[in-house]
């Protein structure tokens, strides 16, 4: 099975701040990645598919980038509501798996 | 309202068996597949089960194939995920999902299996 490794597992930051969240992916992906947030208590919601395709509904600061093995997640401008955990989803020849997430803290 | 939600949660021992449920509504339930994904409290998601849109092909985890059966009722808007020979690391949040292409693009609520004597 493919395996994805998020970077950091934990991120403290400042509401207005620019921050990144690494995946990457044990062998080549293409562009087959997702990305998720979760909040506690709840369900997680799709934010990109397809490596950098915003899902309908999700605010611009979010964006995603990368092909093959490294993706990234970045929030252009941090609000309040941005808190949470973050996933990343690939999906190669049906065999999905996940990231093992990204909390995402107010310092 | 476009919704999923789940049901048939609860406790059961080891090697028990539970069936779930879970209820589509607000969008043409037997034009997409579905999923069944879980979570163990306090840790990630895992990937469990899906099904095409009109049932002819199923898929499963390692960790649960041999054990669960996914299905559907599409004259009912209804997906199902019965369990058998539960084990304690089963227990978790078990969340229906909509497809997208083999991504989520919505989720139920879940509903939390405990297995435990």
């Amino acid at each position: 099975d493919i395996q994805l490794t998020q970077s950091p597992s934990f991120l403290s930051a400042s509401v207005g701040d620019r921050v990144t969240i690494t995946c990457r992916a044990s062998q080549g992906i293409s562009s087959y990645l997702a990305w998720y947030q979760q909040k506690p208590g709840k369900a997680p919601k799709l934010l990109i598919y397809a490596a950098s395709t915003l899902q309908s509904g999700v605010p611009s600061r979010f964006s995603g980038s990368g092909s093959g093995t490294e993706f990234t997640l970045t929030i252009s401008s941090l609000q309040p509501e941005d808190f949470a955990t973050y996933y990343c989803q690939q999906l190669n020849s049906y065999l999905i798996t996940f990231g093992q997430g990204t909390r995402l803290e107010i310092k | 309202e476009v919704q999923l939600v789940e049901s048939g949660g609860g406790l059961v021992q080891p090697g028990g068996s539970l069936r779930l449920s879970c209820s589509a509504s607000g969008f043409t339930f037997s034009s997409y597949a579905m999923h069944w994904v879980r979570q163990a409290p306090g840790k990630g998601l895992e990937y469990v089960s899906a099904i095409s849109s009109n049932g002819g092909s199923t898929y499963y985890a390692d960790s649960v194939k041999g054990r669960f059966t996914i299905s559907r009722d599409n004259s009912k808007n209804t997906l199902y995920l019965q369990m058998s020979s539960l084990r304690a690391e089963d227990t978790a949040v078990y969340y229906c999902v909509k497809d997208r292409g083999w991504y989520f693009d919505l989720w139920g609520r879940g509903t939390l299996v405990t297995v435990s004597s």
